[in-house]
């Protein structure tokens, strides 16, 4: 079965970085891409950014374009996320979530890893 | 970006009744359009795709209907697991966006 497992809990000081890893199984990971979204404490879900595991393709919404790097490693078939110069309302739980391959394609978040609590605090 | 707004914030339903939950687009998504339930301390978990399509292993009681700006999440009969907080998302453009979510409780 298809399974996103994260990295644990971090914390983190105001002005570090953080990266968070996702390790896929039971797919081919070449054939998906992994997007990242997180929720702050009692909030909604915000998209961070995609990367395509077949090309490296990828995309991040305006927000956080300059300060969020995603990228993979096919030979382990784990996806990476890194933040930085993080700030206390970056306090959130992240998510990656298997999707599309390419950028043109059509695709929601079908799988989920468990989430990483992220805590940024002096 | 393209925003989505849920409604109502909050859905008070006693089990075994039905709920409906709407989501609307500020522009068209065509048929773009992912429903999620979330419950306390876990991830997001996707129950329909294009607008209408249940995923892998959703009950049937979970329907989905609209297209365009407007779509609807229909849950037939409420069971004790069916409380939670269900968002819409959009995956017609990027960025992807999600609605506010609507929480569905126990009336």
């Amino acid at each position: 079965q298809v399974q996103l497992v994260q990295s644990g809990a971090e914390v983190k000081k105001p002005g570090a970085s953080v990266k968070v890893s996702c390790k896929a199984s039971g797919y081919t990971f070449t054939s998906y891409g992994i997007s990242w979204v997180r929720q702050a404490p009692g909030h909604g879900l915000e998209w961070m950014g995609w990367i395509s595991a077949y090309n490296g393709d990828t995309s991040y919404p305006q927000k956080f374009q300059g300060r969020v790097t995603v990228t993979t490693d096919t030979s382990t078939s784990t996806a990476y996320m890194e933040l930085r110069s993080l700030r206390s309302d970056d306090t959130a739980v992240y998510y990656c979530a298997r999707g599309p391959q390419y950028e043109w394609e059509q695709k929601p978040g079908d799988n989920w890893g468990q989430g990483t609590l992220v805590t940024v605090s002096s | 970006e393209i925003v989505m707004t849920q409604s109502p914030a909050t859905l008070s339903v006693s089990p075994g009744e039905r709920a409906a939950l709407s989501c609307r687009a500020s522009q068209s998504v065509s048929s773009n359009l992912a429903w999620y339930q979330q419950k306390p301390g876990q991830a997001p978990r996707l129950l329909i795709y294009g607008a209408s399509t249940r995923a892998t292993g959703i009950p049937a009681r979970f329907s989905g209907s609209g297209s365009g700006t407007e779509f609807t999440l229909t849950i037939s009969s409420l069971q004790s697991e069916d409380f939670a907080v269900y968002y819409c998302q959009q995956y017609n453009n990027w960025p992807w966006t999600f609605g506010q979510g609507t929480k569905v409780e126990i009336k």
